[in-house]
């Protein structure tokens, strides 16, 4: 079972609000990603890190921002949310080329 | 640009029946291809991971098979039971971009008692 938690799971808050959306893996795992994913519909990559002090934007466009300050933690930032951002939003981790991606349980982000 | 298609988009079969998902891909320079498991409302459980140099991965009555030369992957469950039903994702990743992953958007599966 993999070893990667996100908080919080759900939360509703007001337009303009900063968040916060916490991913946290104790694998050791090098790689780490962040996915969208709106209802019924396919996950996007909004970004990513290849390790310490690397972060990269991912294929779908995101107005949130990311930091990879330990090898354990990959928070993802909305300075101003807006209702567009509702959505859940899911955390991911691997180590080294080509193996098992591992996910988090996801966070639910409504933006009212 | 890689694009991943899931069908049926929808299925619904007995219990104790044998089913098969499909999955395609348009650009076969792949690195490897994953079958998740999605619960609603939760994250992905990763099922089988089959590199591009592999034809076949099985665990349990789950067994993926890859056709890399013409972009296809199915997965085949056994005896499915009410607990197999959830939505099925499969994902590709490239030589190109190392461990991103597309996704398909899924067969959502029902195995009604």
């Amino acid at each position: 079972e993999a070893d990667i938690y996100q908080t919080p799971r759900y939360l509703v808050i007001g337009t303009g609000k900063k968040i916060t959306l916490e991913c946290s893996q104790t694998m050791g795992h090098d790689k780490m990603y962040w996915y969208q994913q709106d209802p019924g519909m396919e996950l996007h990559l909004i970004h990513y890190s290849y390790g310490v002090n690397s972060t990269e934007k991912g294929d779908l466009s995101s107005e949130s921002t990311v930091s990879r300050i330990r090898t354990e933690h990959f928070p993802l930032t909305l300075e101003s949310a807006r209702p567009s951002h509702t959505s859940q939003y899911l955390c991911a981790s691997s180590v080294g080329s080509g193996n098992t991606i591992y996910f988090g349980e996801g966070s639910w982000l409504t933006v009212v | 640009k890689q694009e991943v298609t899931q069908i049926p988009a929808a299925l619904s079969v007995p219990e104790g029946e044998n089913l098969v998902l499909n999955c395609s891909f348009t650009d076969s320079a792949i690195y490897n291809l994953q079958w998740f498991r999605q619960d609603p409302g939760k994250g992905l459980t990763s099922l089988l991971l089959i590199q591009s140099s592999q034809r076949e991965q099985t665990s349990g009555r789950l067994n993926a098979s890859l056709d890399k030369s013409s972009g296809r992957s199915t997965l085949y469950i056994a005896a499915s039971q009410p607990g197999d039903s959830a939505t099925y994702l499969c994902a590709v990743s490239e030589k190109s971009s190392g461990d991103k992953l597309t996704f398909g958007t899924g067969t959502r599966l029902a195995v009604r008692p």
